[in-house]
């Protein structure tokens, strides 16, 4: 199937630092790209969905300007946890659909906020 | 998207089937069934997906009943990599829009020696 790869894997930070990740797809073009979180023992939540040359959409009480979205190219997509605190860790996660509307996700990045 | 319910737990001994169940009692005539698990620390992987046919692939087979209201995906020969948390979602598959998940509670399945 399709690769979707997420860049770091894991990542500390110390508080009110800002923290970049990356979700590219490897062999195809994604225009829309999804970014997700999950807490422990937590099912996966939808934050907002990715558009490549526009704004991103945000889900319900995510804040746009804590959670800055780019999506600069047809396989990139980044994630910038603005101003990070020990309430932002957790595991995000980003997927991106084929052209056939299949789904693929990437490892997942976990953010420590000591 | 239409809720689903799934357990959420399940035992099975190695080496058995394991069979998993999900209802989706509102899913509409354009969605599809898709079956996606995460293994722990790790992003969910694709399974498999019906509409209302059953289905086979290398992975599993996924059965719909003929109502499509509820489905259940079978893994033939459970080992122990096959633990995880198993999500059941129901969606309108092709092109971007609609494209968005909604993730349930999932079944987490222990696999035993």
């Amino acid at each position: 199937g399709a690769v979707v790869s997420q860049h770091p894997s894991w990542v500390i930070c110390k508080s009110g630092t800002s923290v970049k990740i990356e979700c590219r797809s490897l062999d195809f073009q994604a225009t829309t790209m999804f970014w997700y979180r999950q807490f422990p023992k937590q099912s996966l939540m939808l934050m907002a969905t990715s558009n490549e040359g526009s704004k991103a959409t945000y889900e319900q009480g995510v804040e746009k300007d804590k959670f800055l979205i780019n999506h600069a190219s047809l396989t990139l997509s980044t994630l910038t946890v603005t101003s990070a605190h020990p309430e932002d860790s957790s595991f995000y996660i980003c997927s991106a659909p084929t052209v056939t509307g299949e789904l693929f996700f990437g490892e997942g990045s976990r953010l420590t906020v000591l | 998207d239409a809720k689903t319910t799934q357990p959420p737990s399940m035992d099975c001994a190695e080496g058995r089937a394991a069979n998993l169940p999900c209802n989706h009692s509102t899913i509409s005539g354009n969605e599809y069934v898709y079956w996606y698990r995460q293994i722990h620390s790790q992003g969910p992987q694709y399974i498999i997906h019906g509409l209302k046919n059953n289905e086979t692939n290398e992975m599993a087979s996924l059965i719909i009943t003929e109502d499509r209201k509820s489905s259940t995906l079978i893994l033939p020969h459970a080992t122990l990599r096959d633990t995880a948390v198993y999500y059941c979602i129901v969606r309108v598959a092709g092109g971007n829009a609609g494209n968005m998940l909604t993730f349930g509670g999932g079944t987490r399945l222990m696999v035993k020696p």
